[in-house]
């Protein structure tokens, strides 16, 4: 069966750091793979989907970047976090068929003070 | 931009009583996905419903889809306390593959003991 992990599962980070969370996918290959953005309460914002290795589209502009390395390796980076970078970030597989759900890790909770 | 909202936005019921969920959308859809996500933890796909549907039903849950009023309902029967979550509707942008989903804002949905 497939499996996603995402960690660390909470990460306090200062002002002006970087920051790297990582994600990886397991009984499957090939997966389309996603990274959203929760704010508290909120529902979720698309940042970064990417079909294939090396593969990344943007939704949106931001301080943030992604990276897949490895097929089911997909990589969220910045280089210098801001205030507005704190929430809750989440990473989800699909298949490559259309009308695929979507298969969501635990999150990462992001402070960044 | 936010495709779907739904509608309450936290719903408060008491055990064994029936939970109902409204999501409207703005745009035409391909398909609408219902997802539920327990306090701090990721989301878990509940059901899909093709445009060409008017109602999907998985255990306790019952979901129908109005294309011509552009809206969703889920509806849970006979609810129980582990009911207790926030529920989002979500939408595939037409003409593409994958998933790239867009989520309403949630229903907070409270189930007493």
């Amino acid at each position: 069966s497939q499996t996603i992990h995402q960690w660390p599962a909470t990460l306090v980070q200062p002002v002006g750091s970087p920051l790297s969370l990582e994600c990886t996918v397991e009984g499957t290959s090939n997966p389309n793979l996603y990274w959203y953005r929760q704010a508290a309460g909120r529902g979720l914002q698309l940042l970064f989907y990417s079909v294939g290795i090396g593969q990344i589209s943007s939704e949106v502009p931001q301080n943030l970047s992604a990276s897949r390395p490895q097929d089911r390796q997909f990589i969220l980076s910045s280089k210098k976090l801001l205030l507005s970078d704190s929430g809750f970030y989440l990473c989800a597989w699909s298949t490559d068929r259309y009308n695929s759900p979507l298969h969501f890790g635990n999150g990462t909770r992001l402070t960044v003070t | 931009s936010q495709q779907g909202e739904e509608d309450p936005q936290a719903l408060s019921i008491q055990e064994g009583e029936n939970a109902t969920m409204n999501c409207s959308y703005k745009t035409s859809i391909n398909n609408l996905q219902w997802y539920r996500q327990n306090s701090g933890r990721g989301l878990v796909h509940l059901i899909l419903i093709r445009s060409n549907e008017r109602e999907k039903h998985s255990g306790r849950l019952r979901v129908t889809l109005d294309t011509s009023k552009k809206s969703s309902s889920l509806l849970i029967t006979a609810s129980r306390a582990a009911d207790t979550a926030s529920y989002f509707c979500a939408t595939p942008p037409m003409q593409t593959s994958g998933s790239r989903l867009t989520f309403g804002e949630g229903t907070q949905l409270t189930v007493n003991p």
